[in-house]
């Protein structure tokens, strides 16, 4: 079974313009979760998406969206990039809510999108 | 508010040595643990997982945690430290329910393994 997909793996961007990250999540994975890594800040959450709905969201600006497709498929867009926006994305998938139960609730994460700022 | 506080942020260990990652966990709820691991320029893994079936969760290579209420820690073990353990060890909270996809992570542990 392929894991979780994420798109592109390294990109360089200029200071106010947007980015768009991919992710694919395993098949038969309604959730989706994005996370930012920086060596300051460590693993932050950004938001979780459950069948095409936000369910979680943390603590970061509105420049920071997200959304989910039909197919559970998500993407991450950042607006107005800043210095301090460069950092791994991370994207994980679950089953959570899912019938699964809490047993279900193994979350596993791609390998991430490097974004720099400059 | 759940939280979690990793005790060290560097480790060394030399090659066959315990391996002892320490993790407190703060949580107002039963807590869903983890420990994920990550290797340069790479994204997590998971290791290990705490849903309150057993205190003692043994996970991949070889590592397990032992889930402790009344210390509110669930730390990781490894008997013997091999080369390959050489990474960066995230421990990790569940969200309030624990039915959902957000994780709350500790600061990491950098793992040294020394010949």
């Amino acid at each position: 079974k392929a894991g979780v997909t994420q798109t592109p793996r390294y990109l360089i961007k200029t200071r106010g313009q947007q980015v768009t990250l991919s992710c694919s999540p395993i098949s038969g994975h309604r959730s989706v979760s994005w996370y930012q890594q920086t060596p300051g800040q460590g693993l932050q959450f950004l938001f979780e998406y459950f069948s095409e709905t936000q369910r979680n969201k943390g603590n970061f600006p509105g420049r920071f969206s997200g959304r989910q497709f039909s197919n559970s498929r998500s993407e991450m867009n950042v607006s107005t990039l800043e210095l301090g926006d460069s950092a791994l994305y991370l994207c994980a998938s679950s089953l959570v809510g899912s019938g699964q139960g809490l047993s279900g609730n193994t979350i596993y994460f791609g390998e991430g999108s490097w974004l720099t700022v400059v | 508010a759940q939280s979690v506080t990793q005790l060290g942020s560097h480790v060394s260990v030399s090659e066959g040595a315990l391996v002892l990652l320490r993790c407190n966990y703060s949580s107002s709820v039963p807590p869903y643990l983890f420990w994920y691991v990550q290797y340069p320029n790479q994204g997590l893994q998971l290791l290990l997982k705490y849903t309150s079936a057993a205190t003692l969760v043994k996970g991949i290579n070889g590592f397990e945690a032992e889930f402790k209420k009344s210390e509110t820690s669930f730390h990781l073990t490894k008997p013997s430290a091999h080369m390959s353990d050489a990474a960066e060890y995230f421990c990790a909270v569940s969200g309030v329910s624990g039915n959902t996809g957000k994780l709350i992570f500790g600061q990491g542990t950098t793992l040294q393994v020394k010949p």
